[in-house]
């Protein structure tokens, strides 16, 4: 899988769009991007996925650039169940989740 | 009717004693995963189950072995506890396919102490 990089930690108002960026220069054709997120004491949820196209669904909306090198997650309407740790992961057809730091991303009241 | 679940939630033991971590999953699934997520919180791959067969193995010390006695149980067994496996160990499963989105369902997490 692609390295992906992400910035260490965010910060977001509540009721606020929280964008989340995310670089894969290195992504490869057959890579998707997929994001995840983790909230304190518990296991991963996946959120969303995405191969060119921009996607949407009821969590959040994944853009992703032209040239396939970096996207953005958007959460529209960020709550305080939204603070998590988010995890972007460029991902191919048989093989393994690579999970690295990820974004922390804390939503203020 | 939870979809993955982990037994036990919190693991007490002493260096060198064997211990066993079960998972359950409830959603048909043919693919299940052990996880491993350290102090750093660095979330590591250790074994990837399909349809009862290993098919990854990622560098994980021959102290851990899974178990699969059918499709929906994923065991983990580990002899000879180090304090170095002190963690919290995540249950997945997903339906893995080249059409499907390989969306994995995690477990609650165990959390294992070693004194």
């Amino acid at each position: 899988d692609a390295k992906t990089t992400q910035p260490t930690s965010m910060d977001c108002a509540e009721g606020r769009a929280a964008n989340l960026p995310c670089n894969h220069s290195t992504i490869s054709g057959n890579e998707y991007v997929y994001w995840y997120r983790q909230i304190h004491s518990q296991g991963p949820q996946y959120i969303i996925h995405g191969l060119k196209n921009n996607e949407t669904n009821e969590m959040a909306s994944l853009i992703i650039t032209e040239d396939r090198k970096s996207s953005t997650l958007i959460l529209p309407h960020a709550t305080l169940r939204d603070t998590a740790v988010y995890y972007c992961i460029a991902h191919n057809y048989g093989q393994n989740f690579v999970f690295g730091p990820g974004t922390r991303l804390s939503v203020l009241p | 009717d939870t979809a993955v679940s982990q037994t036990p939630k919190y693991l007490v033991t002493q260096m060198g004693n064997d211990k066993s971590i079960k998972c359950e999953q409830n959603l048909g699934h043919d693919t299940m995963y052990w996880y491993k997520q350290d102090s750093k919180k660095f979330l590591k791959i250790m074994f990837s189950y399909n349809n009862k067969e290993l098919i990854i193995n990622e560098t994980v010390p021959n102290r851990f072995s899974p178990k699969s006695p059918d499709k929906a149980h994923l065991n983990l067994h580990i002899n000879s506890l180090e304090l170095g496996d002190s963690a919290v160990y995540f249950c997945a499963s997903s339906q893995v396919g080249r059409a499907t989105v390989n969306e994995q369902f995690f477990g609650p997490g165990t959390r294992l102490t070693v004194l």
